[in-house]
C-alpha cells in the first residue's frame, strides 16, 4: 500500500530556531506539493516541484522558507528562523503525473512557542 | 481567474439523514472537479472526481455530477453516517495546470 511519508509528524520548537520537515514521495510520483493549514486560512499550497525542479513557490515567503529536492526520494521545507505565525499543519501531497489525484501524507503538526 | 466556493460549515445532521454540500467553480478551459474528504488527524484523501460536463463521480455512497451550465458539483449522499463525519473539500484543476485549487472546506459533523 503506497504512501506518503512525513517526518516529523510533530514539532515543537522555540521561536528564532530552524525547522526541517521531511516528505517521502510515492515511488514514481514526479509531482510534489507543500501546503500549509490553518483553522485562519484553511488549506495554503506553498510550493510544489516536477521531476525535482521548482515550478512555483509563490505561497511560500521567500526570507525564511525554502523547499528542496535533492532526490526523487526526498522533499524538504525548512523555516529558519521559525516564528509562531507558522504554527500550522504542513503537508505534502503527490501525484503521478498532470492532472492526476494527489496522494496526501499525514503532516506535521508544529507548533512555534 | 480559477476559484472554488463552497458552502460554509459546520454542517450538523442526524445519521441516515440525507446530505448536500453545494459547491460551485470560476475556472477557464475544462476543469477537472473532485471531491477530498479530510478525516481527523489525517491528510486529505481523494472522494470522487469528473473530468467532464456531465460526469458523475461516485464513491462509499457519495456522488457528484459535473454541471457546466451552473458551474456546480454538488456533493451528496442519501443516508449519512456518524464515520463520514470529517471535512469536504471542493477542488478543480484548470486546463493543463498541474495545481488543484481547493475551496475553504465544510465540517461535517453526524449526530447518532
Amino acid at each position: 500500500d503506497a504512501r506518503v511519508t512525513q517526518t516529523p509528524r510533530h514539532k515543537v520548537t522555540e521561536m528564532g530556531q530552524e525547522v526541517t520537515m521531511r516528505c517521502q514521495p510515492i515511488l514514481g510520483h514526479n509531482t510534489v506539493f507543500w501546503y500549509r493549514q490553518t483553522m485562519m486560512q484553511g488549506l495554503e499550497l506553498l510550493a510544489y516541484f516536477r521531476n525535482r525542479a521548482p515550478l512555483d513557490d509563490s505561497g511560500m515567503p521567500k526570507d525564511r522558507f525554502s523547499a528542496e529536492m535533492p532526490d526523487a526520494t526526498l522533499a524538504t521545507l525548512k523555516i529558519q528562523p521559525s516564528e509562531p505565525r507558522d504554527s500550522a499543519v504542513y503537508f505534502c501531497a503527490t501525484s503521478r503525473t498532470s492532472f492526476s489525484e494527489q496522494f496526501f501524507g499525514p503532516g506535521t503538526r508544529l507548533t512555534v512557542l | 481567474g480559477n476559484s472554488v466556493t463552497q458552502m460554509e460549515g459546520p454542517v450538523t445532521l442526524s445519521e441516515e439523514a440525507f446530505l448536500t454540500i453545494n459547491c460551485t467553480y470560476t475556472a477557464t478551459g475544462y476543469p477537472s472537479l473532485f471531491w477530498y474528504v479530510q478525516y481527523p488527524g489525517e491528510g486529505l484523501q481523494l472522494l470522487l472526481k469528473a473530468t467532464k460536463a456531465d460526469d458523475k463521480g461516485s464513491n462509499k455512497g457519495f456522488e457528484a455530477t459535473y454541471r457546466k451550465e451552473t458551474t456546480s458539483f454538488h456533493l451528496e449522499k442519501g443516508s449519512v453516517q456518524v464515520s463520514d463525519s470529517a471535512v469536504y473539500f471542493c477542488a478543480l484543476t484548470p486546463n493543463r495546470d498541474d495545481k488543484i485549487i481547493f475551496g475553504k472546506g465544510t465540517r461535517l459533523h453526524i449526530l447518532p
